[in-house]
């Protein structure tokens, strides 16, 4: 079964530059979610999509942006980078639609390092 | 704010014994899931429970729900190495919104 599709997977970038990370979700899933994992935490919820619409904002900095094109794949642009900006970033999906179950489904995640 | 705790946090256990990990939430919630992640890995979905007195089994885990008490556990039976990993919790308050992710249980199950 196809998965969400998460590109690149490993990134190095220095402080103070860009970063675009993409999100391919599963095939008819309608909902995109972005969560952020430090070294040893539990994953943090940063933004989500619902019919390419942002439907929630969490703790995501104002230097970060994301959005949800016309063909459901979503983009995290991150500028200004940290040091703090160092971890795992993974795109989740979800059929929200189906009105029962919701699983969201994880991709493989990117691994943003910041020098 | 949404509160989730998980307890322990930390579990060393023997193969073939018997362990359960606690997750307590903050709001009323039905909707409840468990995950699995290896060591720079993704997350596995395990369990969905929707409804009070929600019961899943799959192999040597089974997760339950008890919305009153506002508790899940996942209870491992006859645990072996290959559970080792860390178990997430994680509460979603309404459709479609976000999930709120306990600390994890990082199990190791020693031979």
């Amino acid at each position: 079964a196809a998965g969400v599709i998460q590109s690149p997977r490993h990134l190095i970038k220095e402080k103070r530059e860009t970063a675009t990370l993409k999100c391919y979700p599963i095939p008819r899933h309608d909902t995109v979610y972005w969560y952020q994992q430090g070294p040893g935490q539990d994953p943090q919820f940063l933004i989500s999509f619902y019919e390419k619409m942002q439907s929630d904002k969490g703790s995501i900095p104002d230097r970060f942006s994301a959005q949800q094109f016309s063909d459901y794949h979503s983009e995290l642009n991150m500028s200004s980078l940290e040091l703090g900006d160092s971890a795992l970033y993974f795109c989740a999906s979800s059929l929200v639609s189906s009105g029962y179950q919701e699983t969201q489904y994880f991709g493989p995640g990117t691994r943003l390092l910041v020098l | 704010e949404l509160k989730v705790e998980q307890n322990p946090l930390f579990l060393s256990m023997q193969e073939g014994k018997n362990y359960t990990i606690y997750c307590n939430y903050s709001t009323t919630s039905d909707r409840l899931y468990w995950y699995r992640q290896d060591p720079g890995k993704s997350l596995e979905s395990l369990f969905v429970l929707l409804s009070n007195g929600a019961v899943k089994q799959e192999g040597r885990l089974m997760a339950s729900l008890d919305t009153k008490a506002r508790l899940s556990t996942l209870h491992i039976t006859a645990a072996v190495h290959d559970l080792s990993a860390t178990y997430f919790c994680a509460v979603q308050e309404t459709s479609g919104s976000r999930l709120t992710f306990g600390e994890g249980t990082q199990l190791t199950v020693n031979p």
